[in-house]
């Protein structure tokens, strides 16, 4: 398998643009979830999706931060307008369904850094 | 909410000694309890995991032991090797939640 796919691996942008990362979860895995990672705050779980609908988005920061999951096998995060603030690095993870099977498992995440 | 502690934040080791990480965590609804070792640049990597109706778990020169009573759970690295510096995370979850609660991190330097 080739585990959590994430693009772009690296991101530059300026403040006020448009920020959309990608992940593509491992097949047959029902849960799909965004984290970021900072020095200040460590992996915090922005938001998770159960076969492609959002369960709990508590922990997105702003209405700036919006995701989708259209299909099984593709998510987007998207940051609009992005800030310096926003600068983290992003991963994405998935999972099979709850239980004694249920493993999480990430990708190589997404730096961002937003000027 | 579940909230999930670590100790050390940083621990430097001789190359061959044992290295041991300290994690609790507050809620007793907690039954699974993952380690992930990330590499700089990297994404955290599953490394060992225990579930709570287990007390310790091997995998050759890495174990994790539970005190369910307790609260805490720890993970032992024998004989250690340059490549095992690296930021380790304990996490918690519930058996039928899927939000994995994590600890700030352990970053672990082995000299050689």
């Amino acid at each position: 398998d080739a585990g959590v796919i994430q693009s772009p691996r690296h991101e530059v942008t300026e403040m006020g643009q448009e920020v959309t990362l990608r992940c593509k979860p491992i097949s047959g895995h029902d849960y799909l979830f965004w984290y970021r990672q900072t020095m200040m705050r460590g992996l915090e779980l922005l938001i998770y999706f159960n076969n492609n609908v959002p369960i709990d988005d508590s922990g997105m920061p702003e209405d700036r931060f919006s995701a989708k999951m259209p299909n099984a096998s593709f998510s987007t995060l998207k940051i609009q307008p992005s800030e310096p603030r926003d600068s983290a690095v992003y991963f994405c993870a998935s999972s099979a369904r709850p239980g004694t099977a249920s493993k999480l498992f990430f990708g190589e995440g997404s730096r961002l850094t937003v000027l | 909410g579940e909230n999930v502690e670590q100790h050390p934040s940083t621990l430097s080791v001789q190359e061959g000694d044992s290295a041991v990480i300290k994690c609790t965590y507050s809620d007793s609804a907690s039954n699974y309890f993952p380690w992930y070792k990330q590499e700089l640049g990297k994404g955290p990597q599953l490394i060992i995991d225990i579930r709570s109706n287990v007390g310790e778990k091997k995998d050759q020169r890495i174990a994790v032991t539970l005190n369910k009573t307790a609260k805490h759970f720890s993970l032992h690295i024998t004989e250690t090797q340059p490549e095992d510096s690296a930021v380790y995370f304990c996490a918690a979850r519930d058996n039928y939640g899927q939000n994995f609660v994590f600890g700030p991190g352990t970053r672990l330097s082995v000299l050689p």
